[in-house]
């Protein structure tokens, strides 16, 4: 199948600077990508939804400045928390499309603010 | 509104067969989907349904009735590592993943 690769798949670091999370589909172009949270013990729960090019749609309550996402292109997004905090500590999960079949995650992002 | 259902937990012994079922309810349907999820990792593919009827892919088989907006998972020969979250997502009409919260698979020796 094919491959998303995200990286860093951890990272700690201290409130109020900004982390940059990278979505890479490595054998497709992905027309779509998708950035999700994951709470412990919670299903995975939508941030927004990128298509190259163009400016990513929100979920509602999600914060657009303090999540930035770029898709420059049709095999990187990227997902910037600015000024974390200890409650954007969490895991965060990519994944791309191919039209609108099945979804191909990225192995996933802890993130720690301390 | 829409809604995805499935049990928080289930509990089997190796070597049995559990079946893990799924009520949808979504704006316009474009597939089912199930996924594994282990602790501390992303969710990984297992199926995909879009008409009716039964996927069988090796122990894993996978059930979709859209009339009665269901599906179910069928986990033959259970092995230790099957123990993992399994996750139902529906695809809505916008091509938008609903998922539900996930079922808890505990394997018993």
């Amino acid at each position: 199948g094919a491959v998303v690769s995200q990286h860093p798949s951890r990272v700690i670091c201290k409130s109020g600077t900004s982390v940059k999370i990278e979505c890479r589909s490595l054998d497709f172009q992905a027309t779509t990508m998708f950035w999700y949270r994951q709470f412990p013990k919670k299903s995975l729960m939508l941030m927004a939804t990128s298509n190259e090019g163009s400016k990513a749609t929100y979920e509602q309550g999600v914060e657009k400045d303090k999540f930035l996402i770029n898709h420059a292109s049709l095999t990187l997004s990227t997902l910037t928390v600015t000024s974390a905090h200890p409650e954007d500590s969490s895991f965060y999960i990519c994944s791309a499309s191919i039209g609108d079949t099945e979804a191909f995650f990225g192995q996933g992002t802890r993130l720690t603010v301390v | 509104g829409q809604n995805i259902d499935q049990p928080t937990e289930m509990t089997a012994t190796e070597g049995a067969i559990v079946q893990i079922n799924c009520t949808y309810q979504t704006s316009g349907f474009n597939g089912l989907f199930w996924y594994q999820q282990h602790a501390g990792e992303a969710p990984t593919f297992l199926s995909y349904n879009v008409l009716d009827g039964l996927e069988e892919k090796g122990r894993f088989s996978s059930f979709l009735s859209r009339s009665k907006g269901y599906s179910y998972l069928l986990l033959k020969e259970l092995q230790m590592k099957d123990s993992a979250s399994y996750l139902c997502a529906s695809m809505d009409s916008n091509y938008q993943l609903i998922w539900g919260a996930g079922t808890k698979l505990i394997i018993k020796p």
